[in-house]
């Protein structure tokens, strides 16, 4: 199995600020990678597939980049709305895995 | 606009079977281009995908539950439903259903559209 290590697990920063979240695959995965943003008592929502392909109606500020082994998901100018926990997925091959998630925090 | 909702018991009791119901609307679950899954939360934990099915019913299951695991798909009622049996505490999550891309030869794709989730708790 494929496992899918996130990083960091808790990233705590400001309003404006610019984030980067890491997803490392164990083995290579081409660009079959998505993120997901989730709010407390919410479901998943797509932000990213493909590694780099955004979800309709998604701002902007969330870009995705990366292929093979390693992607990073980056926030450009955080809003008060993306503090939430971000979740990386990898897809394909007829099974999943999910990044063990990153809790995004205000500062 | 397609929803999906959860439905079914909000408490199990240990060694008993899960069973829950996730019900389309706005769409068929007949589309060829699309797979409908289950996926589960912990309570304060990550993820965990736990299997997918093609109307033609076709499945697919994570390793680590495939022994305890049935998915099956009702076109006529537009519905597909998940059964865990010899549940524990192990067990205890929120429930989702979803809707995940057929990729063809590449295989499941991404889950875009999400059921609001269901709370199980397993606990005699």
């Amino acid at each position: 199995d494929i496992q899918m290590t996130q990083s960091p697990s808790t990233l705590s920063a400001s309003v404006g600020d610019r984030v980067t979240i890491t997803c490392r695959a164990s083995q290579s995965i081409s660009r079959w990678l998505a993120w997901y943003q989730q709010r407390p008592g919410k479901a998943p929502k797509l932000l990213i597939h493909k590694a780099s392909t955004l979800e309709s109606g998604v701002p902007s500020r969330f870009s995705g980049s990366g292929s093979g082994t390693e992607f990073t998901l980056t926030i450009s100018s955080l809003q008060p709305d993306d503090f939430a926990t971000y979740y990386c997925l990898h897809y394909s091959s007829y099974s999943y895995s999910f990044g063990q998630g990153t809790k995004l925090e205000i500062k | 606009q397609l929803q999906l909702q959860e439905s079914g018991p909000g408490l199990v009791k240990p060694s008993e079977t899960l069973s829950l119901t996730c019900s389309v609307s706005g769409g068929s679950i007949g589309s060829s281009i699309y797979y409908w899954g289950w996926i589960r939360q912990p309570p304060g934990k990550g993820l965990e995908w736990i299997g997918s099915i093609y109307h033609s019913g076709n499945t697919y299951y994570t390793p680590s539950l495939k022994s305890r695991v049935t998915i099956l798909v009702d076109t006529s009622r537009n519905q597909f439903s998940l059964k865990l049996n010899s549940v524990t505490a192990a067990d205890t999550a929120v429930y989702y259903c979803a809707r995940g891309e057929d990729l063809g030869v590449a295989g499941l794709g991404t889950f875009d559209i999400w059921g609001q989730g269901t709370m199980v708790s397993v606990s005699s």
